[in-house]
């Protein structure tokens, strides 16, 4: 059956780190796969994009890496934040023809001072 | 601000009752998906329409049903209400139908099933 797991224990740090979250699915052959941050009671906001012929996406202090062999795909944080806390959701989308996208639960990211 | 805008924010009601949830797309923006969110389920994809069809079903019960009206708004119909259904209902909205576009999401719509 079809998985997107991301580690359901909270990732803590301090701040000035890097955060690494991790993305793994199953059977899915995504076109692209995106992540979002969520704040608690709040909708998902999207922050980066990355297809499946790109290996690395860069936004500011965010980078993505995608490895359509693996499966996986690894969504880091440099100099991490306080504000940065929140919960962080991959999504997987492109397989089938429309942007619907399919979302794992999250990992949620705390970054202590 | 993302542009969507869902009403009602909370909604409190009893079990086999019928409410509608509404989303107002972002201006220019032609697809209209709804999401459900609870806590043990996470983010489950329910819908799709695109400029007023529908493009793509997911985990959508029978007892809910959506459409979208010729001025893009959408709404969400959950009926015969089960304590289940109790949830955060998003819906999300972007330009095209197609792969790779970015969605944007509402702030939700808080269901509490009593």
């Amino acid at each position: 059956s079809q998985k997107i797991e991301q580690n359901s224990e909270a990732l803590n740090i301090q701040e000035g780190k890097t955060a690494t979250l991790t993305c793994n699915y199953t059977n899915y052959s995504p076109a692209y796969l995106q992540w979002y941050r969520q704040d608690p009671g709040r909708g998902p906001v999207f922050l980066l994009l990355i297809r499946e012929n790109e290996k690395e996406k860069r936004k500011e202090r965010l980078k993505v890496t995608f490895d359509t062999t693996l499966k996986q795909s690894l969504f880091h944080i440099t100099a991490s934040q306080p504000a940065d806390s929140a919960t962080y959701l991959c999504a997987l989308g492109g397989f089938s023809g429309y942007s619907t996208l399919t979302f794992g639960k999250g990992t949620m990211l705390l970054v202590s001072p | 601000d993302s542009g969507v805008t869902q009403t009602p924010k909370h909604l409190i009601t009893a079990t086999g009752q019928r409410v509608t949830l509404r989303c107002s797309p972002r201006s220019g923006d032609l697809s209209v998906y709804w999401y459900q969110q609870s806590l043990d389920q996470g983010l489950q994809f329910l819908i799709h329409y695109y400029n007023g069809e529908e493009r793509a079903k997911g985990n959508i019960l029978e007892r809910f049903s959506a459409q979208q009206f010729p001025d893009l708004h959408s709404e969400l119909n959950l009926s015969s209400l089960e304590l289940g259904d109790s949830a955060l209902y998003f819906c999300a909205s972007s330009v095209e139908a197609f792969s790779g576009n970015t969605i944007y999401f509402g702030e939700g719509s808080w269901l509490t099933v009593v």
